[in-house]
């Protein structure tokens, strides 16, 4: 089966670190890319960036340039999410899902991270 | 960055009626253009790409239509699963964008 299975809700402090995971399966995983999608709390959908997990050529929305990074280990078919320094603001539904080039849509989504960050 | 606008916010109608929801971006996407259906607590799913094609396994009462600036998803006529919120999103140009959203609820 085709599917994008990640990590685990995580409820972390404020300052902390965090790093979330999106493992394929049932596909090539290094030769599609894989985006990033922020869900605040009852929001729409932001775009954060995206890694192509054969080169790990990596682009980032200008709104999530430094604020994040994004990685990829083609070995384990994984794509990361990472934070350094978790504001409460960050909390969040995290997505990952499968970047398709021409037609540029996201085909193939993940189950999502909800990412809570309180003191 | 392209800025989508999806209009209206919220379109309240009845099952079995026919929906119209808008998605016009500040400049030409050429027909770059993806509709998401996403339900409450469920992930987004891939309705329509490049402006007017169906994803694999959307039922045809979902069409697509527009180019430039100005997009159009149809739902013909409404089920009760599709009771949901509806995203535009853009490729025509970096970085990736999505609407704000179309709440599409039950009358």
């Amino acid at each position: 089966e085709v599917q994008l299975v990640q990590s685990g809700a995580e409820v972390k402090k404020p300052g902390e670190s965090l790093k979330i995971s999106c493992k394929g399966s049932g596909y090539r995983f290094s030769r599609y890319w894989i985006g990033w999608v922020r869900q605040l709390p009852g929001k729409g959908l932001e775009w954060m960036g995206i890694i192509y997990p054969g080169d790990s050529d990596t682009k980032y929305s200008p709104s999530f340039e430094g604020q994040v990074t994004i990685s990829a280990d083609k070995s384990i078919d994984t794509a990361h999410l990472q934070w350094s320094g978790l504001k409460a603001s960050d909390t969040a539904m995290y997505y990952c899902a499968r970047f398709v080039g021409s037609p540029d849509t996201f085909d193939l989504w993940g189950q999502g991270t909800l990412v809570t960050v309180s003191s | 960055e392209i800025v989508l606008t999806q209009s209206p916010a919220t379109l309240s109608l009845s099952p079995g009626e026919r929906a119209t929801l808008s998605c016009r971006a500040s400049q030409s996407v050429s027909r770059s253009l993806a509709w998401y259906q996403q339900k409450p607590g469920q992930a987004p799913r891939l309705l329509i790409y490049d402006a007017s094609i169906s994803a694999t396994g959307i039922p045809a009462r979902f069409s697509g239509s527009g180019s430039g600036t100005d997009f159009t998803l149809t739902i013909s006529s409404l089920e009760p699963e599709d009771f949901a919120v509806y995203y535009c999103q853009q490729r025509g140009d970096w970085p990736v964008t999505f609407g704000g959203g179309t709440k599409v609820e039950i009358k």
